[in-house]
């Protein structure tokens, strides 16, 4: 098994342009979640999905949007980059929620300049 | 809102014992997790108390008091590759979202 996977790796943007940060997994689990984390602070949730179809906001949702049409993949979208939103972004997906061991992706690191 | 709060460096000789609390506040409350995350790497999953008392995977124990909003993680017997940032996080709401804190740098000296 894969686990969780992220791509791209890097990523450098100028203000103002958007793109698709991707994430997978291949363990069938239902619950999925977006999280940034800024220098020397945890983690904050951005989005996160029950399952294919369903998607919720987090703490820190605006400018970011999500879809779900596959238990395995979950899209996150910035709308417009704003250098706010230089982060590392990680993926995560566990069984049922928070509430169990979540598995995070390597991370996407995010520059906008 | 939720709040936590855990210290934001402790430092330990190896061989050592350390305990990094946590005290939380927040509605919804469901349990209390823990995560280790290395210098750009990602978090990974320690434990998670859902009801009072001491849990004990290894080296590593949790514990938690619900009517005191407060747990800690404990290490035990510390060795340098346990140099790394450990956040604690509640879970809560519906979908037992993860809010996590801050962090704590933990520093293992030989």
């Amino acid at each position: 098994n894969a686990g969780v996977t992220q791509t791209p790796k890097f990523q450098v943007l100028k203000t103002g342009q958007s793109m698709t940060l991707q994430c997978a997994q291949d363990m069938n689990h239902e619950y999925m979640s977006w999280y940034r984390q800024d220098p020397g602070m945890g983690l904050r949730l951005i989005h996160y999905s029950v399952g294919a179809g369903i998607t919720d906001q987090g703490e820190v949702p605006n400018g970011y949007n999500v879809s779900r049409s596959t238990t395995e993949d979950f899209p996150l979208r910035l709308l417009s980059a704003a250098p706010s939103q230089t982060s590392v972004y990680f993926c995560a997906s566990s069984y049922s929620g928070g509430a169990v061991e979540q598995y995070f992706g390597p991370g996407t690191r995010l520059t906008v300049t | 809102g939720q709040s936590l709060e855990q210290p934001s460096e402790v430092t330990a000789v190896e061989g050592a014992i350390v305990q990094i609390n946590c005290t939380y506040q927040t509605s919804g409350f469901y349990g209390l997790s823990w995560y280790q995350q290395h210098d750009g790497g990602a978090p990974t999953f320690l434990s998670y108390n859902a009801l009072d008392g001491l849990e004990e995977t290894g080296r590593f124990s949790s514990f938690l008091s619900r009517s005191d909003s407060y747990g800690y993680l404990l290490l035990q017997e510390l060795q340098m590759k346990d140099s790394a940032s450990y956040f604690c996080a509640v879970s809560r709401g519906s979908a037992r979202q993860l809010t996590f804190g801050s962090g704590t740098q933990l520093t293992v000296l030989p």
